[in-house]
């Protein structure tokens, strides 16, 4: 069965650092999609990257950036620079393309230190 | 604007009386999804649709029934609530051709089962 799995319920880091959030999946699907959001405390939920399997390169958008090794079966979001509105619940997810089916994480709340 | 809506944003019902949350979006996505969110559980997919007339099951469809008749509407409904339906129900869509595309996500229906 396909799952994925954020390993901290919790973490802290200080404004303008960067910090890691960690994230595993599994699957035996060769072609996925494995998305990071981010859910404020306001409740919306906010797309941030995208990474495929077939995607050679880590994916970059702005300070996030997706760190994918393949073969460790890992999705990790690193947020450089953090800024005091990164604080928020953190969701990693998958979607195996040959059933469009979605599989998130049990999410990762960050709290950035002034 | 682009956007999903739902409605109600909060319901507040018996167990046993049947009620239906809809969905909209207006950005002509094929592909629809229901998700509930649980403290300590992350997002859940219900059902998805990929098309009109096209569902299928997420990893927790049971209590649950879902129509596509229309491209932008993606109703949920709960035949017969009980008090473990009680949570944050999430509606999203996105394009469906290919891979890569975001989910936009409703605002959220809180749903409370007494």
């Amino acid at each position: 069965a396909q799952k994925i799995t954020q390993t901290q319920p919790g973490m802290f880091v200080q404004e303008k650092e960067a910090v890691t959030l960690d994230c595993t999946y599994d699957t035996s699907d060769q072609s996925y999609g494995l998305f990071w959001y981010k859910q404020p405390s306001s409740g919306e939920m906010i797309f941030l990257i995208y990474q495929g399997s077939y995607d050679e390169q880590n994916a970059t958008e702005g300070r996030y950036s997706l760190n994918f090794q393949k073969a460790r079966k890992s999705a990790n979001l690193v947020i450089s620079a953090s800024q005091l509105g990164d604080s928020a619940m953190y969701f990693c997810a998958i979607q195996m393309l040959r059933t469009y089916k979605y599989i998130f994480g049990t999410g990762t709340r960050l709290k950035v230190l002034a | 604007e682009a956007q999903v809506t739902q409605n109600p944003r909060y319901l507040i019902t018996v167990t046993g009386k049947k009620l239906t949350v809809t969905c909209s979006q207006n950005m002509n996505h094929e592909y629809m999804s229901w998700y509930r969110q649980d403290p300590g559980l992350g997002l859940r997919q219900i059902y998805y649709s990929m098309n009109v007339e096209v569902t299928d099951k997420g990893d927790v469809p049971e209590g649950y029934k879902v129509s596509r008749k229309e491209k932008r509407n993606f109703p949920l409904i709960l035949e017969s609530p009980s008090p473990n339906q009680t949570s944050l129900y999430f509606c999203a869509s996105s394009l469906f051709t290919g891979s890569g595309y975001e989910q936009y996500f409703g605002p959220g229906t809180r749903l409370t089962v007494t």
